[in-house]
């Protein structure tokens, strides 16, 4: 099966500063998504980015598909980008089956 | 709103006993997926319904068994239960069953913490 790493598994920022996280995975994808599990266990979906760049407001994604990774820019961190980043990815004729990596987890500090 | 609803959000119990959480959503999607987070916040699949069917069925203990009355609804329930079942279960739902060529984004409901005791 697919193999999806994250890296870092643990960050620690001040406020204010700049982080890049990423997503390898060893296999073509046909959905990737990324999730932000706050400190109350909350899971909640940052971006769907199979390919391409996209932007949210302080948060943007990138996705090289041929390369087989993904990376997620958090700007100007604030403490309530505190928790759990996810990568997963959707495979091959695997349907909704998302494949999450092992996620970063991320602390700031004020 | 427009949500996955999960109830309860926590459980407690005792080893043995039976229990079941349930599933709500109300986005009109047609799949529902049943995912487990273990203590090390490792997320996996355990099973997936579309449109009452069952599509997507892993390695999953036969004490657990999920039931979709209708497409909005997945509910799962554990027989039997053991200290090992202790976890956070997340409900899920998505547009459809994930065609390679389509966007199918999964939406997660809060979770349910489960404690065997």
């Amino acid at each position: 099966g697919i193999q999806v790493e994250q890296s870092p598994p643990d960050l620690i920022l001040q406020e204010g500063a700049n982080s890049t996280l990423r997503c390898n995975f060893s296999d073509s994808v046909n959905n990737l998504q990324w999730f932000h599990q706050n400190p109350w266990g909350q899971l909640i979906n940052l971006f769907y980015i199979p390919s391409g760049t996209k932007q949210n407001g302080r948060l943007s994604a990138t996705t090289v598909a041929t390369e087989r990774y993904s990376l997620l820019y958090i700007s100007s961190s604030q403490t309530t980008d505190s928790g759990v980043y996810f990568c997963a990815v959707v495979y091959g004729n695997q349907g909704g089956k998302l494949i999450f990596g092992q996620g970063t987890e991320l602390s700031v500090k004020p | 709103d427009t949500a996955v609803s999960q109830t309860p959000k926590y459980l407690v119990t005792q080893m043995g006993n039976d229990k079941s959480i349930k599933c709500e959503q109300n986005l009109g999607h047609d799949t529902m997926y049943w995912y487990k987070q273990d203590s090390k916040k490792f997320l996996k699949i355990m099973f997936s319904y579309n449109n009452k069917e069952l599509i997507i069925n892993e390695t999953v203990p036969n004490r657990f068994s999920p039931k979709s009355p209708d497409k909005a609804h997945l509910n799962l329930h554990i027989n039997s239960l053991e200290l090992g079942d202790s976890a956070v279960y997340f409900c899920a739902s998505s547009p459809d069953r994930g065609r390679p060529s389509g966007a199918n984004v999964l939406t997660f409901g809060a979770g349910s913490r489960l404690t065997v005791l």
